[in-house]
């Protein structure tokens, strides 16, 4: 079974600032999915990025960008010029690609907070 | 855009009563999904669905059953409701297959529904 994990239970940046959120995961597949999901206070979880395991190359959607090390099995999210907007629950998950499914793994949430 | 609806946003309900989430979406998905969502815990999977009656357990599915009689809609039951169950549940859906595009395995979630059981 896979267990991710998200050592920050809460953050807080500066607006305009860098920040980074931390995810580390465990499995023995070597084919998998690695997603962060936001989820704004009192609205919907949405995607914010995803990172297929067999590409090499970092995932990233304009200001948000991750960290992805294959071998030490992390995956973490940089959100850079941080907005108002970023104030958050994210939670990071892992899915195994399957024939019926393909469920997510999500790890217990990193609260951030953007401060003006 | 793809749209997920839950029946109720919040709802309060009794100990020992039956209560029932429905979820619905427009994006004819064939996986469905319901977690529930509990801080520090993050979302953890109840039960999902990959076609129509068809349904799998998911990591804590005691005191839960689902049904799925139609495509778009998923419904979870709490036979017997117990206080142990207050809770955020979220429903979710999917494509069936995961696949090199973002489309093909992203998982679309609905509102939420904060459940209180008394």
């Amino acid at each position: 079974a896979q267990t991710v994990t998200q050592s920050q239970p809460e953050m807080s940046v500066q607006e305009a600032e860098t920040v980074t959120l931390s995810c580390t995961y465990d499995t023995s597949e070597s084919n998998y999915y690695l997603f962060w999901y936001k989820q704004p206070p009192s609205r919907q979880m949405i995607l914010v990025i995803r990172q297929e395991a067999y590409k090499q190359q970092n995932a990233t959607e304009n200001r948000f960008s991750v960290n992805f090390q294959k071998a030490a099995k992390s995956f973490s999210l940089k959100i850079s010029d941080s907005q108002l907007g970023d104030t958050a629950m994210y939670f990071c998950a892992f899915m195994k690609p399957v024939l019926v499914g393909n469920m997510l793994t999500f790890g217990g949430g990193t609260r951030l907070m953007v401060k003006p | 855009d793809v749209k997920v609806t839950q029946s109720s946003r919040y709802l309060v309900k009794r100990t020992g009563e039956k209560v029932f989430l429905e979820c619905v979406q427009d994006m004819d998905h064939e996986n469905m999904f319901w977690y529930r969502q509990d801080p520090g815990l993050g979302l953890r999977l109840i039960y999902f669905s990959y076609d129509v009656k068809m349904k799998e357990k998911g990591d804590i599915p005691e005191g839960y059953s689902v049904s799925r009689e139609k495509k778009e809609r998923f419904s979870l039951i709490l036979e017997s409701a117990s206080t142990n169950q207050t809770s955020m549940y979220l429903c979710a859906s999917s494509l069936r297959e995961a696949g090199p595009s973002s489309s093909t395995d992203t998982q679309y979630f609905g509102p939420g529904t904060r459940l209180t059981v008394l």
